[in-house]
Parts: C-alpha cells; structure tokens; sequence
C-alpha cells in the first residue's frame, strides 16, 4: 500500500500571508496512462471534503485561483498564494494511481 | 450537478451488519466510467477509502486489516442507488460515512455524510 505523508500536521497563518503544504508518497504515482492521479481535498469544519485540485495541478471549476498544486513523482505541494479566513479547515493529499487509494493524515490550517 | 445522499441506521450493534444507502441524483450510476464509492471518517480522524464499484462489475475493497473482506459494495441500476454492506461491526466501525463518485481516480461528487455509531 501506497503511504502518503503529510507536512506539517499543523499550519498557522496569517491573514494574507502564503501558506505550502508538502504531501510525499512511499512510491511513485505516474498511473500506466501516464497520468499522475495526486488530489487535494478541503474539509471546512462541520463539512464534507470538497475537492480543489485533481492530476497535481488542475484547478477544479469555481476554486479560487490562489490555490495551486504542483509537483511530480513522489513530492507534492499545495500552495495557497494569500490565505483568507474561509481556508480554515483539513487539507488531504490523495493518490488515486494505485489501489487501495489512500489520503494523507490531513494538514489543519488555522487563522493565527 | 450530480448530487450523493447517504441513508440508514445511525445506529448499529456490535458483530451486526452495518447497510447504507447512497441515492444518486443529477447522474446515472449506469452510465460512465464511474466508480461508486464509499469512504469513512472516525470523530476527528483522517479518511479512509472502503471501496468501489462500476455499474459493469469492476469492484474493489480495502482489504487493510480495519476492514478486513468484510465490505460489500452493490449498484443498483433501477434505482439509481449503490450500497454498502460492512459484517461484524466493532467499536472501531464508528465513523461518518460518505459516499462518492470516483472519477478516474479522483473524487468528484461527495455526499454529505452519515454518522454511523456501533454500541449496544
């Protein structure tokens, strides 16, 4: 099984300020159609996951433009460029290359 | 817009069998290259994937050892409905489960969640 690993576990931010969250995978996830399948997911408190960013780097229809993923084979980075008082909540990393499908532990961003 | 919505018991005794139900609205589960699927998340813990299946057949559990073959996922084409079956319930099965669309390998569509508790 795939193992994803999240840092940081725990991410403070202020207002307006960038904010990165690294997601590594034990292996890499480059699918047999030359796909990466590496997701981003959000989880407001209270809410579903809503998914921001699908095949490392597509941003999904209606997500604000300062979120942006990148990255390739084992290493992945979510970046938001100036975070705002609705980011709040549970970012996931999740491969979805190799089954079982696996997400990270969750990144918590919170408002400094 | 496809939309998800768990149903069932709140409520399941241990060594019972936990039944859900997703209903399948703004899509059809019999038409695409879709995987219905069904994901949990324990009280303030991360997510874990169960498993999937197509309208066609291909199917997938997570045999981890939290799960253990113990998941039966079916779709139901006439009713616009997929569901999930989990044996032998333990303490350890208290979660919210949700239910999603798979869309190559990626999550799409997800349902609101239900709140599943095993205690006697």
């Amino acid at each position: 099984e795939v193992v994803m690993t999240q840092s940081p576990l725990s991410l403070p931010v202020t207002l307006g300020q960038p904010a990165s969250i690294s997601c590594r995978s034990s292996q890499g996830l480059v699918f047999s159609d030359g796909n990466t399948y590496l997701n981003w997911f959000q989880q407001r408190p209270g809410q579903s996951p809503r998914r921001l960013i699908y095949k490392v780097s597509n941003r999904d229809s209606g997500v604000p433009d300062r979120f942006s993923g990148s990255g390739s084979g084992t290493d992945f980075t979510l970046k938001i460029s100036r975070v705002e008082a609705e980011d709040v909540g549970v970012y996931y990393c999740m491969q979805g290359s190799r089954w079982p499908y696996v997400f990270g532990q969750g990144t918590k961003l919170e408002i400094k | 817009q496809v939309q998800l919505q768990e149903s069932g018991p709140g409520l399941v005794k241990p060594s019972e069998t936990l039944s859900l139900t997703c209903t399948v609205s703004g899509g059809s589960v019999g038409i695409g290259d879709y995987y219905w699927s069904w994901i949990r998340q324990p009280p303030g813990r991360g997510l874990e994937w169960i498993g999937y299946k197509s309208y066609s057949g291909n199917t997938n559990n997570n045999d981890n050892p939290s799960l253990k073959s113990r998941v039966t996922i079916s779709v139901d084409t006439s009713k616009n409905q997929f569901s999930l079956r989990l044996s032998a319930v333990t303490a350890a099965d208290t979660a919210i489960y949700y239910c999603a669309r798979d869309n190559r390998g990626s999550i799409d569509f997800w349902g609101q969640g239900t709140l599943v508790t095993v205690s006697s």
